[in-house]
């Protein structure tokens, strides 16, 4: 079965911090994809970003970047210069791939809160 | 914006009577989703839909029935609410490739069982 460990259950940085988000999964299957959430106060849930298993090639999206290590089963999120809008819970989640066709089911971590003050 | 739409967003109710969520999406997507969120378990999956009619079971379905009659809308059913299920639903569509496709999330729906 499936898992994703967000160990860091909150953080707490003051702005302009840069702050990383660990993510560790388990998995049997050679192909899935791996994504990040974000859910902020206002509670909805915000997708940020997908990446499937053969490409591990870093990711960074203005403040936001993501380290993905095959090796060591884990798909970290960094934000560079945190600000207070930043302040949410993170969703880290793994989804297998199934036979074509089927529905993508993601598996969440538990979240990490990340807390950014002035 | 993904347009999903989930009623009721607010509902409180007693122990034993039933309840129904419904998820309303205008993407004319095949997948939908029934995820629980409670504290210090992320998000879990109930139930899902891959079509009209075709559903299966998520990793904490005891409790919960689904139902699909029309492509835009996906109900989730509580036959006999209990305090264990108070929760927030949130409900959620694939884009157009299932197998691969991130997940777009509606707003929640904030369940409190007496």
């Amino acid at each position: 079965a499936q898992k994703v460990t967000q160990a860091q259950t909150e953080i707490s940085v003051v702005e302009k911090e840069d702050v990383t988000l660990d993510c560790v999964y388990e998995t049997r299957d050679t192909t899935y994809y791996l994504f990040w959430y974000k859910q902020p106060p206002s509670g909805e849930l915000v997708f940020l970003i997908r990446r499937n298993s053969f490409d591990e090639q870093n990711e960074i999206s203005g403040r936001y970047s993501w380290n993905f290590q095959k090796s060591t089963s884990s798909f970290n999120f960094t934000i560079t210069a945190s600000q207070v809008v930043d302040s949410a819970v993170y969703f880290c989640a793994l989804s297998e791939r199934g036979l074509a066709g089927t529905a993508s089911k993601l598996t969440f971590g538990t979240g990490t809160r990340l807390q950014v003050t002035l | 914006d993904a347009g999903i739409t989930q009623s009721p967003r607010h509902k409180v109710t007693e122990t034993g009577t039933p309840v129904t969520l419904r998820c309303h999406q205008t993407e004319n997507h095949r997948y939908m989703y029934w995820y629980r969120q409670d504290p210090g378990h992320g998000l879990r999956l109930i139930h899902y839909s891959y079509g009209v009619k075709d559903t299966d079971k998520g990793e904490v379905s005891d409790g919960y029935s689904v139902s699909r009659s029309k492509t835009e809308d996906f109900l989730l059913t509580l036959e006999s609410a209990t305090s264990s299920q108070t929760s927030v639903y949130f409900c959620a569509i694939s884009a157009k490739r299932g197998d691969t496709g991130e997940l777009f999330f509606g707003e929640g729906s904030r369940l409190t069982v007496l």
